[in-house]
């Protein structure tokens, strides 16, 4: 039973390049989300999904877009990295919006550098 | 200011101490609380859920949370060093978007 999975699990990137961060769940649940951790900022939602089909922004959605591309999978992507962006990268999923109960992945640490 | 305030720590206990987690908030229109464990290079996961006021107990775990104070807490009796993790605080108005506290991390020495 996989749950949420997230990768990569690091990735050092140079400002100015792109990348996907990749999630996938296996709970059948209809909401995603991304979140971003700092250091004495805690969990700031970047964007969720409360179901397939729908996007929306979240805390802190500047740089950063987002796809759901089906039930299972939702990805972030990073157009042109900024030093601003180096943090940890947590996808969640719950059932859905009206469920209490988050799951995490393990997280991708990001650099950038 | 925030909207959900935790003490960062970090608590250091010894094993079988009971501890005692914080966090105060000013919304007072959130009205669900939760308390998620974190281990070092992991996510979150969740831990404690409140609905409202009230109490809460879940096996060495207790929350309690105090909206007149707009106050929560969670206490862990006979600590144990598997306990030693970040604490993070999540609460909301409407069950949608949570707001998170910074964490705590607690250390339980043995």
């Amino acid at each position: 039973n996989a749950g949420v999975t997230q990768t990569p699990k690091f990735q050092v990137l140079k400002t100015g390049q792109s990348m996907t961060l990749q999630c996938a769940q296996d709970m059948n649940h209809n909401s995603m989300y991304w979140y971003r951790q700092d250091p004495g900022m805690g969990l700031r939602l970047i964007y969720y999904s409360a179901s397939e089909g729908t996007t929306d922004k979240g805390e802190v959605p500047n740089g950063y877009n987002v796809s759901r591309l089906n039930k299972r999978e939702f990805s972030l992507r990073l157009e042109s990295a900024a030093p601003s962006q180096t943090s940890v990268y947590f996808c969640a999923s719950r059932l859905d919006s009206n469920n209490e109960k988050l799951f995490f992945g393990s997280g991708t640490q990001l650099s950038v550098l | 200011q925030k909207e959900v305030e935790q003490d960062p720590g970090p608590l250091s206990v010894p094993e079988g101490a009971i501890v005692s987690l914080n966090c105060t908030y000013s919304n007072s229109a959130f009205q669900y609380f939760m308390w998620y464990r974190q281990y070092s290079r992991k996510g979150p996961e969740l831990l404690m859920y409140t609905y409202s006021s009230g109490n809460k107990e879940d096996g060495r775990f207790t929350a309690q949370v105090d909206k007149s104070s707009k106050y929560i807490s969670l206490f862990i009796r006979d600590s144990q060093p598997s306990d030693s993790a970040t604490y993070l605080c999540a609460m909301s108005a409407s069950s949608y978007k949570l707001i998170f506290g910074s964490g705590t991390r607690l250390l339980v020495r043995p």
